[in-house]
Formats: C-alpha cells, sequence, structure tokens
C-alpha cells in the first residue's frame, strides 16, 4: 500500500499566485518527513526536514508544516525559478515494520508549473 | 557548496552485461546510499552503506546488485548482469550520520539504458 501520497499530481499557476502542496503519510514511527526539489534531470535537491507535528520551516517562499498525517508545502507569491517536481519522503524509526531506520521512502511527487 | 557527484551521466549497456556506476560523496559524510527511479516512477531505496558494511537493503536489491567503497572516496554499485528492467535513473546520496539533523543529500544520477 502507499506510504506515502503526494496531490495534486500537477500544479499550474501563475506568477504570485500562492498556493500548497499536500503529503499525506500512513506510517508508524515516524523519524522525520523530507521535502526535496527535484528539477529536470537532476537529482533531488533537499529543502526541509521535519521531525514533529506542528513545526514549521522556511525558506525564501517556502514554508512546510507537519500535522500527525500530513505535511504541506505552501509557496507564498512563486516565481517562474520555482517550477519543478517536489517530493515528499519519509524516514521510519528503527525497528518499525515497513521499512528500516536508513532509506527514505518516496511519494511520487507534484509538479509544479509556474508562468509568468 | 559540497555536492555528490556521480558518473557515467548515461550508461548504455547490453542486456547481460555487467555495469558500475560510481560515485563520490560529500567528504566528510559517513553514510552513503543508493536509489533508483524508473521513468515517470517514484523514486525508490536500494542499499544503505556504514562502516564498510551494508547497513539495510530493499527487496529491490537482490543478488544480482552489490556495493563498494573501493577507497576513501569512491562508492560503487555494480549490477553483474544487467536486464531491460533495470533501466533507470541510478542517484546516489550521502549524509553526515543517521541522526536528526542529517539529511541525506544527492547526486544528479547516471541514467543507464539497458539494450
Amino acid at each position: 500500500e502507499d506510504q506515502v501520497t503526494q496531490s495534486p499530481e500537477a500544479l499550474r499557476l501563475q506568477e504570485g499566485e500562492s498556493s500548497s502542496l499536500n503529503c499525506s503519510y500512513t506510517v508508524s514511527g515516524l523519524r522525520g518527513l523530507f521535502w526535496y526539489r527535484q528539477d529536470p534531470g537532476k537529482g533531488p535537491e533537499f529543502l526541509f526536514t521535519l521531525y514533529s507535528a506542528g513545526e514549521e520551516k522556511e525558506k525564501e517562499r517556502l514554508k512546510a508544516t507537519l500535522t500527525k498525517k500530513e505535511s504541506f508545502l505552501h509557496i507564498t507569491a512563486p516565481k517562474p525559478e520555482d517550477s519543478a517536481t517536489y517530493l515528499c519522503a519519509v524516514q521510519l524509526r528503527p525497528g518499525y515494520s515497513g521499512g528500516g531506520a536508513d532509506g527514505l521512502t518516496f511519494g511520487k511527487g507534484t509538479h509544479l508549473i509556474i508562468q509568468p | 557548496e559540497p555536492e555528490v557527484t556521480q558518473t557515467p551521466s548515461h550508461q548504455v549497456t547490453q542486456m547481460g552485461q555487467e555495469v558500475i556506476l560510481r560515485c563520490v560523496p560529500i567528504s566528510n559524510h559517513l553514510y552513503f546510499y543508493w536509489y533508483r527511479q524508473i521513468l515517470g516512477q517514484k523514486v525508490e531505496f536500494l542499499v544503505s552503506f556504514y562502516n564498510n558494511e551494508i547497513s539495510e537493503k530493499s527487496e529491490i536489491f537482490d543478488d544480482q546488485f552489490s556495493v563498494e567503497r573501493p577507497d576513501g572516496s569512491n562508492f560503487t554499485l555494480k549490477i553483474r548482469s544487467t536486464k531491460l528492467e533495470d533501466s533507470a535513473m541510478y542517484f546516489c546520496a550521502s549524509s553526515g550520520g543517521r541522526g536528526d539533523n542529517q539529511p541525506q543529500h544527492f547526486g544528479d544520477g547516471t541514467r543507464l539504458s539497458i539494450l
């Protein structure tokens, strides 16, 4: 079964139009939730790690939040250079079934296009 | 800023041949990983490596795969007898540790095409 589900699959926004990307997870023993950005033909680029419900992290136009069931990546007044696929991944605590302590389990990503 | 580098960027191999993908992790990192991404699908964990041995591996990482740190800077993934379904992007990653505030940093990948 899917442990990490991202929505929407694709999102097209006008420059300056704020929105949120969703990542819902169905795992027990969450160690951390990670957001990455992936440009075409490139590897995932680390953005944020969130560890506990209620935690928030910010970087430029991006803010990531975490609850017990999901995480949101809020993008405020986006620019065309924010266009990318945004990936969510979870890491489990050692000893929990469905995964180990090292490997990240990724969602399929949200393909974000910001039109000028 | 330090980065993970991978070579080659694109590898074309005949089915049944052996292939070695190479990675240079960030220099002070201790944990190394391989992931793969089949076209249009999720990034999938293959294996993690620490202190010269495999720390964790997924169901994908079967006997056809092996990893090695042949020297102080390189980390390699070998596929012994490639199959068509091994065609994918292979990403190497490294981290300073396993604990909090030790995120995995990825290279730009090797695109492996099996003919």
